[in-house]
């Protein structure tokens, strides 16, 4: 089994509705984020999560919100899915400094399609 | 802020052939530097890394050598093979003034032909 697992692999949905990705982590890492990979612009840090009472935005939070349900888990939520927000959706997870370098171990990915 | 610029794709070689994907970044403190790979319909995995100026990061024949004094870290591989065909992303982590918050290059797709 995967050590970060997200579900649903693949959704499409049309345009208002609300979305939830969630993410599930067998690592035992507090640190957690979700990014957002469109082709040609690497990847983008959507919100992170450093502990289960520490969320912090990223680069493009506007549209999505998040929930640190348990130390393994953290789910995105697209409270009114739009176009513009189809992408591809990597949840992750790192070490606390002192503890690691900061590499992340990524889940497979979510395909999101807004129509 | 800090930043990693990579070469832009495609990468067309022929099997056997040496690669280099260029990446330089720009950082106010002491990052470690990484490379991800993202084989096709996969999340990305690390590819190597390194933690200091001058350490170099090898796996599976790739290397890469982290250059303070050109802020660079190509990427080098001797002979491709097929499956080698991937996008490769050079990132950044910086745990005490970037918050463990990592930053990624645009992404090089590289293809190999056989």
């Amino acid at each position: 089994d995967a050590d970060v697992t997200q579900t649903p692999r693949n959704r499409i949905t049309k345009t208002g509705k609300r979305i939830m990705l969630e993410c599930s982590q067998t690592k035992g890492h507090d640190r957690m984020y979700w990014y957002r990979q469109d082709p040609g612009l690497g990847l983008q840090l959507i919100y992170y999560s450093f502990d289960v009472k520490d969320i912090n935005k990223g680069e493009i939070s506007d549209g999505y919100s998040v929930s640190r349900q348990a130390q393994a888990k953290f789910s995105l939520s697209l409270e009114s899915a739009i176009p513009n927000q189809t992408a591809l959706y990597f949840c992750a997870t790192s070490q606390n400094p002192g503890s690691g370098t900061g590499e992340l171990f990524f889940g497979e990915g979510s395909r999101l399609t807004v129509l | 802020g800090d930043s990693v610029t990579q070469m832009e794709g495609p990468v067309t070689l022929s099997e056997e052939a040496f690669l280099t994907i260029n990446c330089t970044y720009t950082a106010t403190g002491y990052p470690s530097l990484f490379w991800y790979v993202q084989y096709p319909g996969e999340g990305l995995q690390l590819l190597l890394k390194a933690t200091k100026a001058d350490d170099k990061g090898s796996n599976k024949g790739f290397e890469a050598t982290y250059r303070k004094e050109t802020t660079s870290f190509h990427l080098e591989k001797g002979s491709v093979q097929v499956s080698d065909s991937a996008v490769y992303f050079c990132a950044l982590s910086d745990p005490y003034t970037g918050g463990f918050k990592t930053i990624f290059g645009a992404g090089t797709r590289l293809f190999v032909k056989a």
